[in-house]
Parts: C-alpha cells; structure tokens; sequence
C-alpha cells in the first residue's frame, strides 16, 4: 500500500523559513508524481498554494514555493508570517491514476 | 468565479447509502474533472475519485467496491454514492474541481456522521 509521508509537525519564528516534505514508502518522489500542496485552517476547506511541483496556485504570496528535493517533493514557506500557522498537505498522482494524500504537517509559527 | 456547494443528509445508518451532491455555479461543468474528497475528524485528507463531465471515473481501490459518482450536466451538478457506510465513513465530505494534475477549486463541505 502507498504511503505518502510528511512530519507530523514543525515550529517556525516569524520571519523564519520552514521546509515541509512528502515523501513514499516505497521509492522516490520526482516530478512524474506531479506533486501539489494545500494548506488548511481549522473549518475551512483546503486552499491550492502549489501544483506540478513548483506552479504557485493564483493569488499564493511567493513566500510559498515548490520543488524536489532529493528523494521528497518540498514545500517552502520563506518569512513565514501569523496566518501561515496551517495544517499542509501534499497530494501524489500516482501512475495507475489515482491520487493520494500525505499525512498532512501541523505548522505553528511562534 | 466559479463556487462549488456540497448537499446532501447529515446523518446516516450504519449499512445504509449516502448520496451527495455538488452543485457548480459560476460557471459550466463541461470539459472538467470534478472530484470527491473527504476528511475525518481530526484526521487527514482522502482522496475518493473523480469523474470527468462525459461520465468517465477512477476511483480511489480502497473504496471502489462501493462507490459509484455521476454527473448531471444540464444541471451543472455532480454525485457522489457510497454504499454500505460505517462509522469509519464518518467526515466532512468535499467536492473540488481537478485540474491540472491538482484539485484547484474547493466546495465548503458537507459533514456526514454515520449513527443508528
């Protein structure tokens, strides 16, 4: 079964810089996997911040940016601001079709 | 600008069938993928499927036995079925537009709790 990995959380200062990464259980992400990334705040839906790995998403400050790093795609929050504090997901395409989504990461900004 | 709203019962029977509807406004239903998603409470994002406006699907393996979407184009409207619910079908239900290899609009969603 396909796992899609992502720390379960990280603390950032304000004005810091924070990488958030998704990775497989099995093999490595590259850009086939046409990885994207969305951002959560409690009660609200899911908003699109990165897609086909580093494509930022209409409106998404470019605090925000996308790439591989390694094995993993990666999500960048550079001058990480109040409102950044989020749960981030990334979300897979794998080659059957489907899609699949990461763990999720819980970001504090303190 | 193109808004999706989720509709459909709040409370369902363990064994029964829950039926969703997305309803799309703003625009038309045609020549896009829509998508279902769900999350449990406190808990993470799944990916249910998808399915394009001429009526092709793919759907997540772990659910396939039992879910069927179709879509209503001239009522610019897209569902979702899923039979046999369980208290693990518990969560808040999401429709989304697919994009580009990525879901880029979202509904409010729909939370569903399953309960005798």
């Amino acid at each position: 079964q396909t796992v899609v990995t992502q720390e379960s959380s990280f603390s950032v200062s304000p004005g810091g810089t924070v990488t958030l990464t998704c990775g497989l259980n099995s093999g490595s992400v590259s850009a086939t996997y046409y990885p994207s990334w969305y951002q959560q705040t409690p009660g609200q839906p899911p908003r699109t911040l990165i897609y086909n790995t580093n494509a930022r998403s209409s409106g998404v400050p470019d605090r925000f940016s996308g790439s591989i790093l390694g094995n993993k795609a990666a999500l960048t929050i550079t001058g990480a601001q109040a409102d950044d504090e989020s749960d981030y997901y990334c979300v897979l395409y794998m080659a059957s079709g489907i899609y699949v989504f990461g763990t999720g990461t819980k970001v504090t900004v303190l | 600008q193109v808004q999706m709203q989720e509709s459909g019962p709040g409370l369902v029977k363990p064994s029964e069938t829950l039926s969703l509807t997305c309803t799309v406004s703003g625009g038309s239903i045609s020549n896009y993928f829509w998508s279902w998603i769900r999350q449990p409470p406190g808990k993470g994002l799944e990916w249910i499927g998808y399915i394009y406006y001429s009526g092709s699907t793919n759907y997540n393996p772990s659910l396939k036995s039992r879910v069927t979407m179709s879509v209503d184009a001239s009522k610019n409207q897209f569902s979702l079925r899923l039979t046999s619910m369980t208290a693990a079908d518990t969560a808040v239900y999401y429709c989304a537009r697919y994009g580009y290899y990525h879901f880029d609009m979202w509904g409010q969603g729909t939370m569903v709790t399953v309960s005798s």
